[in-house]
């Protein structure tokens, strides 16, 4: 089954970027993810699907500041001039027939 | 807009059961698929199970096979988690979710559940 793995932390300046990994394992590197935020004491929320060719689709009302990317393994989600609502928890999500994983996470610090 | 409202949640000991329940509003409930997930204090995102649309096909993680049966009733608009045998590491915010082409596209506000005697 796909595995995940992102980095538990990441921070960044108010105005600036920051851009999210998501590691897909050997064997699934072709999968499709997607990317959600969870800011603190919310429900997650669905940003964007990621394909492998680097192809993205936001959800409803996802900013422009939001975007997506790939190479290889990874999976990117980058975020422009970074405002303080998006400090939060954010996940990548990758599924098949009959199973769905989530990484573990990056709580996103803006300075 | 599509609306997920969960319920059901609550303290229960060791052992016991509980059922989690998810009004859906909003859409065609019949036409999509629809998963839990949850979420221990301070951890990450953990899928629990999933079903199909029309409720004839259902998945779950290991960590629960056997001990929880998710189920629907289109009639409703309404999503089921029944979780039998519940252990400490059960204990967790609870969603539900909407599929859309394979990715969690909706969510709900969750509901709590707390395993303790």
């Amino acid at each position: 089954q796909p595995v995940l793995t992102q980095s538990s932390s990441a921070s960044a300046s108010l105005g600036s970027s920051v851009k999210l990994t998501c590691t897909l394992n050997s064997g699934h590197t072709n999968y499709i993810i997607a990317w959600h935020q969870q800011q603190p004491g919310k429900a997650p929320r669905y940003l964007m699907k990621v394909e492998g060719s680097g192809t993205y689709n936001k959800g409803s009302g996802v900013p422009d500041r939001f975007s997506g990317s790939s190479s290889g393994a990874d999976r990117y989600l980058t975020i422009s001039d970074l405002q303080s609502e998006d400090e939060a928890g954010y996940y990548c999500e990758a599924w098949n027939m009959n199973t769905r994983v989530f990484g573990g996470g990056t709580k996103l610090t803006v300075l | 807009e599509v609306q997920l409202l969960e319920s059901g949640g609550g303290l229960v000991q060791p052992g016991g059961s509980l059922r989690l329940s998810c009004a859906a509003s909003g859409f065609t409930f019949s036409n999509y698929a629809l998963i839990w997930v949850r979420q221990a204090p301070g951890k990450g995102l953990d899928w629990v199970s999933a079903i199909t649309g029309s409720g004839s096909a259902t998945y779950y993680a290991d960590s629960v096979k056997g001990r929880f049966t998710i189920s629907r009733d289109n009639s409703k608009n309404t999503l089921y988690l029944q979780m039998n045998s519940l252990r400490a590491d059960d204990a967790a915010e609870y969603y539900c979710a909407r599929l859309g082409d394979g990715e969690s596209r909706d969510w709900g506000q969750g509901t709590p559940v707390i395993v303790s005697s």
